[in-house]
């Protein structure tokens, strides 16, 4: 079984600022992926990032980045230029590579953008 | 637009109840997944369907059932509804299963009174 665990409840930002979200996970397996969703109040999740365990390059979108420490089994998502769009649920998830699983996800993280 | 349709989006009803959710996959997409996020459980994966057939069960109760059909649409169908169904359902579909990224449509809001 695999869990995930964001330790932070809420962050609050300066818009343009950089701020950085963290996440923590487990697994027994070594075929797995990480994902961050973002949930806006419309409620709709809409995918950030994604990283595969096996790359060591850390992924990147636009002003999103990620900081993948597989040992430590970390994985943070640090926003760049803080924008007032950014504000949303975080979710951290992981997903079996195995082929017949679903995502397992995080508490969350609220994000409030200060402008 | 994630390209995933959910109907309804809202549905209201009474304990004891039985309901019917409906989730149509992106174009090309053979994989359907659903998920129920509450406030006491957080996003629960819930059952995924690939292909017309189940292939992995998460925390789904024996009250509630899904299926995909031929045109590889899904319908979610809770029944004996409880207080503490109420929630946002969620489908989701991908490309395959494994590891293809999974794209939510925009939820089912259902209450229960």
């Amino acid at each position: 079984a695999q869990t995930v665990t964001q330790s932070q409840p809420e962050m609050s930002v300066q818009e343009a600022e950089t701020v950085t979200l963290s996440c923590t996970y487990d697994t027994s397996e070594s075929d797995y992926y990480l994902f961050w969703y973002k949930q806006p109040p419309s409620r709709q999740m809409i995918l950030v990032i994604r990283q595969e365990a096996y790359k060591q390059q850390n992924a990147t979108e636009n002003r999103f980045s990620v900081n993948f420490q597989k040992a430590a089994k970390s994985f943070s998502l640090k926003i760049s230029d803080s924008q007032l769009g950014d504000a949303a649920m975080y979710f951290c998830a992981s997903l079996s590579g195995g082929g017949a699983d679903g995502l397992t996800f995080g508490k969350g993280t609220h994000l409030i953008i200060q402008p | 637009d994630s390209g995933v349709t959910q109907t309804p989006k809202h549905l209201i009803t009474a304990t004891g109840q039985r309901v019917t959710l409906r989730c149509s996959p992106r174009s090309g997409d053979l994989s359907v997944y659903w998920y129920q996020q509450s406030l006491d459980q957080g996003l629960q994966f819930l059952i995924q369907y690939y292909n017309g057939e189940e292939r992995a069960k998460g925390n789904i109760l024996e009250r509630f059932s899904a299926q995909q059909f031929p045109d590889l649409h899904s319908e979610l169908n809770l029944s004996s509804l409880e207080l503490g169904d109420s929630a946002l359902y969620f489908c989701a579909s991908s490309v395959s299963g494994g590891s293809y990224t999974q794209y939510f449509g925009p939820g089912t809001r259902l209450t229960v009174l």
